[in-house]
C-alpha cells in the first residue's frame, strides 16, 4: 500500500516570505497526487492535483506543486505568502483503483 | 443542496451511550469515506466504501465502531458505548470513480462531545 509522509508538522513563516511544504510518497506504481487545504474552522477542500502531463501544477491562489518521480515528491510552494494562507495543508496520493491516502498534515502559520 | 450533508452537526452525549452519525453523499458519487479529526490533529481514516465492493474497515479503532452504506447513497457511522476519547469531529467525504477518484468533497462534519 502507498503511504504519504509530510515531514513538517508545523511551518511558521513571516508574511511575504516564500514557503515550501514537503510531501513524499511511497509507491512502485504510477499515482495521482493532490494537496488539500483546511482553513481555520472550515472543511477540507481540494487545492490542486497532478494526474498526468506537466509536472508543475498551480492553484488559483498562487500555490504550485511539482511532481518529481525520481524523488517521489510532490512539494507545495508559494513565493510570497499572505496571512490568509494560514491553514492546515494535507498531501494525498491515489493509486488507480484504490482509495485516497492522506499525509499527516502540515500547519502553515503565517506571521505579520 | 448539492454538497455532502452530515447530521447532526453537533452531538453531546454521555459516556456509555450509543451515537449514530449520518452522511448523505453527492448524488452519483460511488466512493464514500469516514474520517475522524481530533482537535488540532490530522485526519484519521476510519472506513472506505466503493460501489458494491466490500468496505475497507482497516481504520476503525475498535469494535465499538461500525458503519453501513445503503447502495451508493446514505451512510451511517455508529459508535457504541461512547468513551471520552471518541470526542472529535467526524468527517464524511465522497467522490466519483476513475480519474476523479482523488477529488473528495467533504461535509462540514459532525462534532461529537462525550461527557
Amino acid at each position: 500500500a502507498q503511504s504519504v509522509t509530510q515531514l513538517d508538522s508545523q511551518v511558521p513563516v513571516f508574511e511575504e516570505a516564500p514557503v515550501e511544504l514537503r510531501c513524499n510518497y511511497s509507491s512502485s506504481v504510477s499515482v495521482y497526487l493532490f494537496w488539500y487545504v483546511q482553513y481555520p474552522n472550515q472543511g477540507l477542500q481540494l487545492l490542486l492535483k497532478y494526474l498526468s502531463g506537466s509536472t508543475l501544477v498551480e492553484s488559483i491562489n498562487g500555490f504550485e506543486a511539482e511532481f518529481n518521480k525520481s524523488q517521489t515528491s510532490f512539494h507545495l510552494r508559494k513565493p510570497s505568502v499572505h496571512i490568509s494562507d494560514t491553514a492546515e495543508y494535507f498531501c494525498a496520493v491515489l493509486k488507480a483503483g484504490n482509495m485516497l491516502t492522506f499525509g499527516g498534515g502540515t500547519r502553515l502559520m503565517v506571521k505579520p | 443542496g448539492a454538497g455532502v450533508s452530515q447530521s447532526p452537526s453537533n452531538k453531546v452525549t454521555e459516556k456509555g451511550k450509543d451515537v449514530e452519525l449520518r452522511c448523505d453523499p453527492i448524488s452519483g458519487h460511488t466512493a464514500l469515506y469516514w474520517y475522524r479529526q481530533r482537535l488540532g490533529q490530522g485526519l484519521e481514516f476510519l472506513i472506505y466504501f466503493q460501489g458494491n465492493s466490500a468496505p475497507d474497515k482497516s481504520g476503525l479503532p475498535s469494535d465499538r465502531f461500525s458503519a453501513e452504506r445503503t447502495g451508493e447513497s446514505v451512510s451511517t457511522l455508529t459508535i457504541q458505548r461512547t468513551q471520552q476519547e471518541d470526542s472529535a469531529v467526524y468527517l464524511c467525504a465522497s467522490s466519483l470513480a476513475g480519474l476523479r477518484a482523488g477529488e473528495l468533497f467533504f461535509g462540514e462534519g459532525s462534532r461529537l462531545t462525550v461527557l
